[in-house]
């Protein structure tokens, strides 16, 4: 059972325009939440991130909102430029078995059209 | 320059071989991680480790094993029992129990013939 969900596994958005990405979670013990930007074959950079206790998050042209009620998270990306190009992944941490771990999204591949 | 190494970035290998794959951190941090991403699917957690000489299985544990020997690295053993190991392998970081992001390393792209 999934228990971060992506489920647009790919959006077009043209450049100067706003992007949004979204994220579902299903538990409610996540306590911390995560934005990650990758490129094809490198690793992950992290980009922005969230508390549960807070409602949004902003650092530069990156903003992520979080609606604990409705277990939903999105990210913005305003204006969008045509290196922000990449698969982002959301990422859930939550506490079990004596550590924190992060559960990941299937990610959403942004194209962002010149 | 502070970071995460792993080599190779591309590794071909025959069926039924054991092929181990290198990670190494300069970050002094305690958490290390290795992750399996396949086409279209997330990150899928092996295995990790919060300390030296301690480790645990994550939800695809099954046909790997791994060492923690020392702090900086946690090299990952693909061997002949995994049935799928063609995959894209990416090793991550973390300051023990922090709130903050894990590192991850540029990955190793591993596919066995």
């Amino acid at each position: 059972d999934q228990q971060v969900k992506q489920n647009s596994p790919s959006l077009s958005v043209q450049e100067g325009r706003i992007s949004i990405l979204n994220c579902d979670y299903t538990n409610s013990m996540f306590d911390y939440f995560l934005w990650y930007k990758k490129y094809p074959a490198e690793g992950p950079t992290f980009l922005i991130s969230i508390s549960s206790i807070k409602d949004k998050n902003e650092d530069g042209r990156f903003t992520v909102f979080l609606n604990k009620s409705a277990k939903h998270l999105s990210l913005h990306i305003v204006p969008s430029q045509p290196g922000d190009s990449a698969v982002y992944f959301c990422a859930a941490r939550g506490y079990g078995a004596g550590s924190y771990q992060l559960t990941f999204g299937k990610g959403t591949k942004l194209s962002v059209i010149p | 320059d502070g970071g995460i190494t792993q080599s190779p970035k591309y590794l071909f290998r025959k069926e039924g071989q054991n092929v181990t794959l290198s990670c190494e951190q300069n970050l002094n941090h305690d958490a290390m991680y290795w992750y399996r991403q396949d086409p279209g699917q997330g990150l899928r957690l092996i295995y990790y480790s919060q300390i030296v000489n301690d480790f645990q299985k994550g939800d695809i544990a099954e046909g790997y094993s791994v060492s923690r020997e020392k702090k900086e690295s946690f090299p990952l053993t693909v061997t002949s029992a995994q049935k799928n190991p063609t995959a894209f392998y990416l090793c991550a970081s973390s300051i023990r129990d922090s709130t903050d992001e894990q590192f991850f390393g540029p990955g190793t792209r591993l596919t066995v013939l």
